[in-house]
């Protein structure tokens, strides 16, 4: 089946640090993913949606100039936190879907949790 | 606007025994699809079932089941002989046909004792 893999898994920097976190799509090309947040024990909320070959797509209320997307190829979104601080400590996941699939389930990361000392 | 609610923060059932999972949305749309997702302790997102809204059949997948509502907007979710794995968040979710945005319940923490 398709698979998302992200990387890392697990980061702990020092505040005022940039993060960069990747998704990469292994067995298919994915015009479109997905980057959510996850507080602990609340559901996803959708940060962007990143697109390639464009700029993102952000939800209201996220700081595009905090959370840097980049879709460079069909196989690579990468999510960089600039200047991170403590607040900025969650849990990251990522999702892709193949074009063509119309409604097709999203395929999920494993997910990476951010801590900011 | 289109949104998902789970009413079950937390349930709790002993192995073996059948659970039932509540999860309610509301959209204007008339096509759409709606899928559970089980996020164990490693936190990964798995999908455990998809029902498409104009499939009048209850979608089943080994002991888990669906109860699909169209016109209650209900779409529970039916764990039968619940196993010690089972243990999770379960995360209901709603996409409208020809949409990106996957729109996800508040989810139900399910703990499954021995």
């Amino acid at each position: 089946g398709a698979v998302v893999s992200q990387h890392p898994s697990r980061v702990i920097c020092k505040s005022g640090t940039s993060v960069k976190i990747e998704c990469r799509s292994l067995d298919f090309q994915a015009t479109t993913m997905f980057w959510y947040r996850q507080f602990p024990k609340q559901s996803l909320m959708l940060m962007a949606t990143s697109n390639e070959g464009s700029k993102a797509t952000y939800e209201q209320g996220v700081e595009k100039d905090k959370f840097l997307i980049n879709h460079a190829s069909l196989t690579l979104s990468t999510l960089t936190v600039t200047s991170a601080h403590p607040e900025d400590s969650s849990f990251y996941i990522c999702s892709a879907r193949a074009p063509g699939q119309g409604n097709q389930p999203q395929h999920f990361g494993d997910g990476t949790r951010l801590s900011i000392l | 606007a289109q949104t998902v609610t789970q009413s079950q923060p937390e349930m709790s059932v002993q192995e073996a025994e059948t659970v039932t999972l509540s999860c309610t949305y509301d959209t204007s749309e008339s096509n759409y699809y709606l899928f559970w997702y089980k996020q164990p302790p490693s936190r990964q997102m798995i999908l455990v079932i998809r029902q498409e809204a104009y499939k009048q059949q209850n979608a089943t997948e080994n002991r888990f089941s669906v109860n699909f509502q169209k016109a209650a907007k209900s779409f529970s979710l039916k764990i039968s002989d619940s196993q010690l794995g089972d243990t999770a968040m379960y995360f209901c979710a709603s996409i409208i046909q020809g949409a990106q945005k996957l729109v996800f319940g508040q989810g139900t923490r399910l703990t499954i004792n021995p």
